[in-house]
């Protein structure tokens, strides 16, 4: 199984700063990986896939980047609504496997 | 619009069964391979199993292999997931979760929507 690691597990952030999530895979999965946002409660919201390809309705301050194995999540102005947990996801095979997630928090 | 709604869960005691269902909607369901994802009180996103479009084909994470069952019935545009066994480490909300279309009806493993989840406790 490819085994997916992100960091950090949390951080904590203003309104406004630029922040960035890394996400490692185990083996290289060339650009076989999505990024979701889940709020508190609710279910997760695809934001991004094929590393870098972003899904209709998302704000253009989230972007992707990466291939192989090293992929990140940049959020350029924290906005009060991005306060959430991320999660990376690998599609290269099966058994899908997803990151630990980032959960980010208000400083 | 699209959407996909989960329901069925519930207590349960150890050993016991429940079946999850999922009901789809805004899309032509019989094109996508769909995926049960499930979450720990606290924890992170756990792959559970997900089926093909046409229901021929199936996998599964390990930690349920040869008690949970997918399976899906086109004509009512309706997911299934079928629990035996049930254990402790069961307890979850699970997600019923649309793969993105491919042409040539393969597994993308993009999971887009989600539904909102429905919480199994396994307790005596």
């Amino acid at each position: 199984d490819i085994r997916m690691t992100q960091t950090p597990s949390s951080l904590s952030a203003s309104v406004g700063d630029r922040v960035t999530i890394t996400c490692r895979a185990s083996q290289s999965i060339s650009r076989y990986l999505n990024w979701y946002q889940q709020k508190l409660g609710k279910a997760p919201k695809l934001l991004i896939s094929a590393a870098s390809s972003m899904r209709s309705g998302v704000p253009s301050r989230f972007s992707g980047s990466g291939s192989g194995t090293e992929f990140t999540l940049t959020i350029s102005s924290l906005q009060p609504e991005d306060f959430a947990t991320y999660y990376c996801q690998q599609s290269f095979s099966t058994p899908l496997t997803f990151g630990g997630g980032t959960k980010v928090e208000i400083k | 619009q699209v959407q996909v709604v989960e329901s069925g869960g519930g207590v349960v005691q150890p050993g016991r069964s429940l079946r999850l269902s999922c009901a789809a909607s805004g899309f032509t369901f019989n094109i996508h391979a769909m995926h049960w994802v499930r979450q720990a009180p606290g924890k992170g996103l756990e792959w559970v199993a997900v089926i093909s479009y046409v229901g021929s084909k199936t996998d599964y994470a390990d930690s349920v292999k040869g008690r949970f069952t997918i399976s899906r019935d086109n004509s009512k545009s309706t997911l299934y997931l079928q629990m035996n066994s049930l254990r402790a480490e069961d307890t979850a909300v699970y997600y019923c979760a649309r793969d993105e279309y491919d042409q040539e009806g393969s597994y993308r493993l993009i999971l887009d929507p989600w539904g909102q989840g429905t919480l199994v406790t396994v307790s005596s």
